[in-house]
């Protein structure tokens, strides 16, 4: 089942925060956060494991809830380069589908100057 | 560089013909993936295969098929029984000695348009 994400949609001036929400249903293993400009590439941001490790390659933070299955993602002091549309993809707990990622819907963010 | 390579990049189609995209990966990695895209449904998981010989369902795989003969390539040949074959396909390949923690490499994509 398909993860969800909040809100849909925020639009922000520069130097603003936002934060992005993911909940599943399921037990999570992980949960991987990615980028994707228009007509572009979906482009990693950051791993967060269940026990709280986290891996990620920008200046970006997260956070894992494993009780609750959710995950938020925090862009602080926003820039204009942070434009995109922001996906949650969930890895459940137990299987041996290494990573098969479900999804979210999707959050577009929108930095105006 | 290493990388994936999808093409075509743009395709057109008549209804009730097949076509194969096209995903070549030089990272020497063992899993590679199909996804679909449609505005504001995020990427649904249409095939994906963890070692060559061998691929699994996704969540969407009717109407399309997928082989895997040789490790750095994975084509996806969408059938004239997929209904709505109007997408943005995405391929992605993960490195299967990290387990569920792997990070997805993407390609540039392929948009096929049905006429």
């Amino acid at each position: 089942q398909q993860p969800v994400q909040s809100p849909q949609a925020v639009i922000l001036r520069e130097g603003e925060d936002a934060v992005i929400n993911c909940s599943s249903s399921k037990a999570l293993y992980s949960v991987h956060w990615y980028r994707q400009k228009h007509g572009e590439a979906p482009v990693f941001l950051m791993i967060l494991l269940k026990g709280g490790e986290q891996k990620g390659h920008e200046k970006i933070s997260a956070s894992f809830n494993e009780k609750k299955q959710q995950s938020s993602l925090y862009l602080t002091a926003s820039q204009l380069s942070y434009s995109g549309t922001y996906f949650c993809g969930t890895a459940s707990a137990g299987g041996t589908s290494y990573g098969k990622l479900t999804f979210g819907q999707g959050t577009i963010l929108t930095v105006h100057p | 560089d290493g990388g994936i390579t999808q093409s075509p990049k743009y395709l057109f189609r008549k209804e009730g013909q097949n076509v194969t995209l096209s995903c070549e990966q030089n990272l020497n990695h063992d899993a590679m993936y199909w996804y679909r895209q449609d505005p504001g449904q995020g990427l649904r998981l249409i095939y994906y295969s963890q070692i060559v010989n061998d691929f699994q369902k996704g969540d969407i795989a009717e109407g399309y098929s997928v082989s895997r003969e040789k490790k750095e390539s994975f084509p996806l040949t969408v059938t004239s029984a997929q209904k709505n074959p109007t997408a943005f396909y995405l391929c992605a390949s993960s490195s299967t000695s990290g387990g569920p923690t792997g990070e997805l490499f993407f390609g540039e994509g392929s948009r096929l348009t049905v006429l």
